[in-house]
């Protein structure tokens, strides 16, 4: 079976520092990960994939990932933090064969950036 | 906005009840997905529709059932209710359902089971 782990309930940073959300996956087969916010009372907002070729992916409002099939992560990132990407961010990963072709969740990881 | 829409956006009723969630997919998306989220199991996913008939089905219980019309919307029936029901219950759509495609969720219908 499939499955996402994040393994921070909670990360801080300071408004203007770097950020990374953590994201490990298994699945068999090839991998194809996401990356979701969610703000309170809203629904998940889709932020970027990976389905193949760069491992660097690019999103929306500046943010990014970097795929390492190695060390099966996928990790979240931005270079300059802002009080506005406070959220609640979703990893999930989707492969594998039969139901656990669907999309599967991560815990999620509360952030938080500090003014 | 993700262009998928939900109603109701909140729900209380009672234990033992049936309620209908609704949902209405993005233009052009034929593929329906609804999901549940809880505090104690997290985003589990529940069952997806594409174009009308049942692709695949997660983690949904038998008194819960679902189906997807012509114009493509989406309704998620909750039946003999109990208080563990109580959770935010999405609903995203596809363009087609592949494993690369993007899903875009609604804005949920959060229900309380008394």
């Amino acid at each position: 079976a499939q499955s996402v782990a994040q393994p921070e309930d909670q990360v801080n940073v300071a408004e203007g520092n770097p950020l990374t959300v953590k994201c490990t996956y298994s699945v068999s087969g090839n991998p194809y990960l996401f990356w979701y916010v969610q703000y309170p009372n809203r629904g998940l907002q889709f932020l970027l994939k990976y389905i193949t070729g760069d491992n660097l992916v690019k999103g929306s409002y500046g943010f990014e990932a970097e795929f390492n099939k190695s060390q099966t992560s996928f990790h979240l990132k931005k270079p300059s933090a802002l009080v506005s990407d406070s959220a609640l961010y979703f990893c999930a990963v989707r492969g594998g064969s039969g139901s656990a072709r669907q999309l599967t969740f991560g815990s999620g990881t509360q952030l938080t950036v500090l003014p | 906005d993700s262009g998928v829409t939900q109603t109701p956006k909140h729900l209380i009723t009672a234990t033992g009840q049936r309620v209908t969630l609704r949902c209405s997919p993005r233009s052009g998306d034929l593929s329906v997905y609804w999901y549940q989220q809880s505090l104690d199991q997290g985003l589990q996913f529940l069952i997806q529709y594409y174009n009308g008939e049942e692709r695949a089905k997660g983690n949904i219980l038998e008194r819960f059932s679902a189906q997807q019309f012509p114009d493509l919307h989406s309704e998620l029936n909750l039946s003999s209710l109990e208080l563990g029901d109580s959770a935010l219950y999405f609903c995203a759509s596809s363009v087609q359902g592949h494993l690369t495609d993007t899903q875009y969720f609604g804005p949920g219908t959060r229900l309380t089971v008394l």
